[in-house]
């Protein structure tokens, strides 16, 4: 089956700095991967996915990029915000939805 | 319009008792899934439906834990004779269809058994 790691597991950033978090799959069947924020009592968030068929996607501060032949993507935020703290998780999807262990981003203002 | 929701938001019960957790997925959403998370830990996979029926019942721990779906919308997780390892949030998410397609979750139920 499909193995999702994500690093790394804490990420502390000056506010107004850039953060980036990686995952790593070993499914090469694998074919979306969407990025979810879980703030503290809710429920995982969608912030952004992306399919095998596209590189690297965009919307506003957030970005993520696609490397299918390393198997590996990355979430990168830019000009982090207090609100950004969070736990953030990637998944793989092949077959079902593998999640990786997340990211807690602290965001110091 | 309506999201996932879950009931109870938060259950207590005693070593040894079952529970019945609830979840309402977003109407029209065909795919419907559980996840288990223990604090500090990512999501666990249970169990996903299509419709009424679920296909891939392997992330179930134990045959302590079962779930259906009834008329392509509620779903109820159950869990007998629960243990202190049972304690977790219990996730709910709904998608469109099963595959590649968005998940919504819901805002879990925390499950604490004494």
């Amino acid at each position: 089956g499909e193995n999702v790691e994500q690093h790394p597991s804490t990420l502390s950033v000056q506010e107004g700095d850039s953060a980036v978090i990686k995952c790593t799959y070993s499914d090469s069947a694998s074919n979306y991967f969407p990025w979810y924020k879980q703030e503290l009592g809710k429920g995982p968030q969608l912030i952004i996915d992306i399919r095998s068929n596209v590189g690297e996607k965009k919307d506003q501060r957030i970005a993520v990029t696609l490397n299918k032949t390393a198997k590996h993507f990355s979430l990168h935020i830019t000009e982090t915000q207090p609100e950004d703290s969070a736990v953030y998780f990637c998944a793989a999807h092949g077959n079902q939805f593998y999640f990786g262990t997340g990211t807690s981003l602290t965001v110091i203002p | 319009g309506a999201g996932v929701s879950q009931s109870p938001s938060n259950k207590v019960t005693e070593k040894g008792k079952d529970v019945e957790l609830r979840c309402d997925p977003i109407s029209g959403h065909t795919a419907l899934y559980w996840y288990r998370q223990r604090l500090g830990q990512g999501l666990e996979f249970l169990i996903y439906f299509q419709g009424n029926s679920a296909p891939d019942k392997s992330g179930l721990p134990s045959d302590r834990f079962s779930a259906e779906r009834t008329g392509e919308s509620v779903s109820t997780l159950t869990i007998q004779r629960t243990q202190q390892e049972d304690s977790a949030v219990y996730l709910c998410a709904s998608s469109f269809a099963s595959g590649s397609y968005e998940q919504y979750f819901g805002p879990g139920t925390r499950l604490t058994v004494t």
